[in-house]
């Protein structure tokens, strides 16, 4: 199994906090990625970074910044947590882009 | 808009049936991949297709690459209640800095 462990695995909290989640990695994967999952929508990129302090905004990126100071970690915030914004995360890493994408176990948010 | 169009969005079918499952886009992608998601756990790799035209089977499961590498499938022959999971596919335009999307997947049902 690819080493990649996200952080928390479920959270609640209240409309208007600030959250973090982390997704940290051990295979020194240059690509990483965030994408929540809703009924109905797949999987839809948030942001993903392509190397350290290198980022870039995906579909559905309003509410949400994301920061990468070390290979191994790529941190998603949401500035002020919405109940839209009730969702199952995911992040991904990538050797290349023709190589297997592997994902994290998810992190269920839930915003109340 | 979705950059990757998938269909259908859900399937239910007999066991033994054939069934096949499209991914369109108006964009012209440097690679294709099929993931396959069980309940609670993230997307996990089935095949990738680079070269447009390109046909890969994995035993049961045939996947082609559209000749001009906008479009791709996923037929399955002979279905098996086992097969039944979400079935995304997702893929890098051409040219982009690495952001991999995803369509909005397929759900499948296999009933014995």
């Amino acid at each position: 199994d690819a080493g990649i462990t996200q952080s928390p695995r479920h959270k609640v909290t209240e409309t208007g906090t600030p959250v973090t989640l982390r997704c940290h990695q051990t295979e020194n994967h240059r690509y990483m990625y965030w994408y929540r999952q809703d009924p109905g929508h797949g999987l839809r990129l948030i942001h993903y970074s392509y190397g350290v302090k290198d980022t870039d905004k995906g579909e559905v990126s309003d509410g949400y910044s994301v920061s990468r100071s070390k290979t191994e970690d790529f941190l998603l915030t949401l500035e002020s947590a919405t109940s839209s914004q009730t969702s199952v995360y995911f992040c991904a890493i990538r050797v290349n882009l023709n190589t297997e994408a592997f994902f994290g176990q998810g992190t269920r948010l839930t915003v109340v | 808009t979705q950059l990757l169009e998938q269909s259908p969005q859900f399937l239910s079918i007999q066991e033994g049936e054939n069934l096949t499952v499209y991914c369109n886009s108006s964009s012209v992608f440097s690679s294709l991949q099929w993931y396959r998601q069980e309940p609670g756990e993230g997307p996990v790799l089935l095949v990738t297709v680079v070269t447009g035209g390109e046909v890969k089977k994995l035993k049961r499961l045939t996947f082609q690459f559209g000749d001009a590498r906008k479009d791709s499938s996923l037929h399955i022959t002979a279905a098996q209640p086992g097969d039944t999971g979400l079935y995304l596919c997702a893929g890098v335009i051409e040219g982009n800095t690495g952001k991999l999307i995803f369509g909005q997947g397929t759900t499948l049902q296999v009933k014995p």
